[in-house]
């Protein structure tokens, strides 16, 4: 039983590529979220879904754009990075109550 | 915008003793309220939910819930150096969306 899946695990971009968080759950929720996590902030809610077909923006959206290809799977795509987007990201996903998290995509910009 | 406030700490307690964690939200309509635990480098992992007013009690963890005050405390009973770690408050309102406090980091002394 997996829960949630996050690929990659580590990643190092060049200052304006572009690349996509992968996240899958297993567990036929309806609602995923996206977090950013830096140094004493918390986690910081970037984009969520609360159901197949809905996107809506969280705290920090700029800068991200996310789909939400089916219930399973929410992706969070970086059109052209930057070092400030470097920070480790969460992906979550809740069913009416907790939200169960992924392990994490820890993302340098260079 | 809403907001989860929390005292980032560090808390130090003393082994055994009881450790007390706070939090306030701005959200008057929130509907569920969360306490993770989250250790260097891991996910956050779910320690209490509550969803009405009083106390909830599961082994050494206490949550508390205020909506009159808009409050939502922890409290650990004899603390052990293994509850050392970065506790997260987190909020869900109607529309699912989750967000959290930026955390109070324990020390539980041995």
């Amino acid at each position: 039983n997996a829960g949630v899946t996050q690929t990659p695990k580590f990643q190092v971009l060049k200052t304006g590529q572009s690349m996509t968080l992968q996240c899958a759950q297993d567990m036929n929720h309806n609602s995923m979220y996206w977090y950013r996590q830096d140094p004493g902030m918390g986690l910081r809610l970037i984009y969520y879904s609360a159901s197949e077909g809905t996107t809506d923006k969280g705290e920090v959206p700029n800068g991200y754009n996310v789909s939400r290809l089916n219930k399973r799977e929410f992706s969070l795509r970086l059109e052209s990075a930057a070092p400030s987007q470097t920070s480790v990201y969460f992906c979550a996903s809740s069913e009416i109550t907790e939200a169960f998290f992924g392990q994490g995509t820890r993302l340098t910009v260079v | 915008q809403k907001e989860v406030e929390q005292n980032s700490g560090p808390l130090s307690v003393p082994e055994g003793a009881i450790a007390s964690l706070n939090c306030t939200y701005s959200d008057r309509v929130s509907q569920s309220f969360f306490w993770y635990r989250q250790y260097s480098g891991k996910s956050p992992e779910l320690i209490m939910s509550i969803y009405s007013n009083g106390d909830k009690e599961d082994g050494r963890f206490t949550a508390q819930l205020n909506k009159a005050s808009q409050y939502v405390s922890l409290l650990i009973r004899d603390s052990q150096p293994s509850d050392s770690a970065t506790y997260l408050c987190a909020v869900k309102d109607r529309d699912d969306k989750i967000i959290f406090g930026k955390g109070t980091r324990l020390h539980i002394l041995p």
